[in-house]
């Protein structure tokens, strides 16, 4: 079983849509929890952290953590084109240690 | 957020010779550095963590001989790849911590993209 799993999709989904992506892990043991934006060929870029349990909003973006069932999920509301990107998890055990990152999940919004 | 930048963004090389991927981090001092590589269609694979005067400390299965890091300031590392091969050829992204967010969040740099022919 892979530390952090995350389904690779391709998710498809069109203009305006409230968009779901999920991870799951297995480390018990992390406390940090992130959601990166990869576009094509460039570098992932942060858009959310999360500090163990709890709910966090920015914007169009809500992060949510359940440490009790080890599942992390970002919801994405009123998706636009621009957002089609591949989103990645990561998580790590201590501040200031390197992530481990899911698979990432490619998202396409249609216009 | 915090900002950091790679060098080159992109090289193809012949296979044998030696590549140098510089990463800085340009408003803020990093004691620790992270190397990640990502293959096409792949998560990001954790290949060292580089520490400001001292030894990089790397994954299980990296070569140390082959992949030298040197951090040789708090706002740069290096990552070298030695006598590159077509199998090293790969997107190399890096990541560091500011100290304001006590290390709780990593900002990546724009990736280097190497190809050996």
């Amino acid at each position: 079983q892979k530390e952090v799993e995350q389904d690779p999709g391709p998710l498809s989904v069109p203009e305006g849509a409230i968009v779901s992506l999920n991870c799951t892990y297995s480390n018990s043991a992390f406390q940090y929890f992130m959601w990166y934006r990869q576009y094509s060929r460039k570098g992932p870029e942060l858009l959310m952290y999360t500090y163990s349990s709890g709910n966090k909003e920015d914007g169009r973006f809500t992060a949510q953590v359940d440490k009790s069932s080890k599942y992390i999920s970002l919801f994405i509301r009123d998706s636009q084109p621009s957002d089609s990107a591949t989103y990645l998890c990561a998580m790590s055990v201590q501040a200031g240690t390197a992530l481990i990152f899911g698979k990432g999940t490619t998202l396409s919004v249609s216009s | 957020g915090a900002v950091v930048s790679q060098h080159p963004s992109w090289v193809i090389c012949k296979s044998g010779t030696s590549v140098k991927i510089e990463c800085r981090s340009l408003d803020f001092q990093a004691t620790t550095m992270f190397w990640y590589r990502q293959f096409p269609k792949q998560s990001l694979m954790l290949m060292a963590t580089s520490n400001e005067g001292s030894k990089a400390t790397y994954e299980q299965g990296v070569e140390k001989d082959k992949f030298l890091i040197n951090h040789a300031s708090l706002t740069l590392s290096t990552l070298t790849v030695t006598s590159a091969h077509p199998e090293d050829s790969s997107f190399y992204i890096c990541s560091a911590s500011p100290a304001w967010t006590s290390g709780s969040e990593q900002f990546f740099g724009p990736g280097t993209r190497l190809t050996v022919l």
